[in-house]
């Protein structure tokens, strides 16, 4: 069975710094990979998806990558600001399953402090 | 504006009740699903329907059930067999074929008084 973990559970820095959220998998079988960005009491916003075929994905400050032989994919935040609080998870589909099934990190809450 | 809608965004249930939770979405995507979020942990998967009329059971299925009668909506009933219903719960939906990107609704808490 997929576990995915994601560590640390919780993370401060301060405005400017650089963030690095991580997320693992046990099983390499992935079909493709995506972050989500969650605030408290709301659902969650799809942030970037890669699929199993890529090494990364960007959006903005936002920069996704993902290696299947160390079962590992990494969220880079660039220059954080106060806004980028929130807590983020990671979610790997199988390709064993065809519908889509996803399994879910417990997430990183992040603060960043003015 | 396409997206997903969920109703109540707060949910009081007596011990023993059903209650129904709504999850309405105009993004023309045929799969739609339900989780359960708990404090400190991921999402956990209910149910999932690839089409209409078809659903399948997740991770956690007992004690709820679902309907697929239209396309744009996946209602959730949280029966009284639930004995811990006490929860967030979202809804996503995505295009058909699997693996594809899953959008979500802003969710429903559900507290057992």
């Amino acid at each position: 069975k997929q576990e995915v973990t994601q560590i640390p559970a919780a993370l401060s820095v301060p405005e400017g710094e650089n963030l690095v959220l991580n997320c693992s998998f046990t099983d390499s079988a992935i079909y493709n990979l995506q972050w989500f960005r969650q605030d408290p009491g709301k659902g969650l916003t799809s942030l970037l998806l890669i699929q199993s075929s890529q090494r990364e994905q960007t959006s903005g400050r936002l920069n996704a990558s993902l290696d299947k032989s160390s079962g590992r994919s990494t969220l880079y935040i660039a220059a954080s600001q106060p806004g980028d609080s929130a807590t983020y998870l990671c979610a790997a589909s199988m390709t064993t399953d065809s519908w889509g099934k996803l399994q879910f990190g417990a997430g990183t809450q992040v603060v960043v402090t003015p | 504006d396409g997206g997903i809608t969920q109703s109540p965004k707060y949910l009081f249930r007596k011990e023993g009740q059903n209650v129904t939770l709504s999850c309405e979405q105009n993004l023309n995507h045929d799969a739609m699903y339900w989780y359960r979020q708990d404090p400190g942990q991921g999402l956990r998967l209910i149910y999932y329907s690839q089409i209409v009329n078809d659903f399948q059971k997740g991770d956690i299925a007992e004690g709820y059930s679902v309907s697929r009668e239209k396309k744009e909506s996946f209602p959730l009933t949280v029966t009284s067999a639930q004995k811990n219903p006490t929860a967030f719960y979202l809804c996503a939906s995505s295009t058909s074929g699997g693996n594809n990107e899953q959008f979500f609704g802003p969710g429903t808490r559900l507290t057992v008084l």
